[in-house]
């Protein structure tokens, strides 16, 4: 399996500032055939299911404010956001489905 | 509205065998894939198998073959996940989730369930 991983695993926020998680993989995520990268990123708001948010490296899922961001290349990525609000408290969890299973990293607590 | 609606919460004991549910409306449930995720504090997030409701055709992740059956009823656009005999370290929260683009499982998950919470206690 390809092996996900976060930091940090913790992240104290301040409204108004911004925040970045990193995620790194085992191996590229880079698809040969399509030039994209299978790579995405899930926020798990306390008490509910987890959401998407951004896909395939740097597409904003429907609904997703545009103070998040996604950026990276081959193994390593980053989830930005800028102004964080008060909603914007959970779990941050990056995802690969490069290969099935997809798999999870570890999840970025993000509380204020 | 897309949605999927998953059964309630469980509790059993071990050995006994348990389905839960996943009602899917809002899309043709035929020509989606539909997958299982469980959730643990030790684990995080696992994917565990994935259905195309269409003909049946069926992916396990490794670690979970043989130990669940997915299923699904394209009579009732529902999804299933069951166990023939439960074990304490099957506790834990499970998912259902549809990908966005039909006929693909390599896709992102952009539809969640609510979770079904499973628990396994003597």
């Amino acid at each position: 399996d390809i092996v996900m991983t976060q930091t940090p695993l913790s992240l104290p926020v301040t409204p108004g500032e911004s925040a970045s998680i990193s995620c790194r993989s085992s191996q590229s995520l880079l698809e040969s055939d399509g030039g994209y990268t299978s790579l995405d990123w899930y926020l798990q708001k306390p008490g509910q299911s987890p959401q998407l948010l951004i896909y395939t490296l740097s597409y904003r899922a429907s609904g997703v404010p545009d103070r998040f961001s996604g950026s990276g290349s081959g193994t390593d990525f980053t989830l930005k956001i800028s102004r964080v609000e008060a909603e914007d408290v959970g779990v941050y969890y990056c995802m690969q489905r490069m290969e099935f299973p997809g798999t999870f990293g570890p999840g970025t607590r993000v509380d204020l | 509205e897309v949605q999927l609606v998953q059964s309630g919460a469980e509790v059993k004991k071990p050995g006994e065998s348990l389905k839960i549910s996943c009602k899917a409306s809002g899309y043709s449930f035929a020509n989606y894939w539909i997958g299982w995720v469980r959730q643990t504090p030790g684990k995080g997030l696992e994917w565990m198998a994935i259905i195309y409701p269409g003909d049946s055709d069926t992916r396990y992740s490794p670690s979970f073959e043989g130990q669940v059956t997915i299923s699904a009823d394209k009579s009732t656009a529902t999804a299933y996940l069951q166990w023939s005999r439960l074990k304490a370290s099957d506790t834990a929260m499970y998912f259902c989730a549809r990908p966005m683009y039909s006929g693909t499982y390599y896709s992102s998950f952009d539809i969640w369930g609510q979770g079904t919470m499973v628990t396994i206690s003597s």
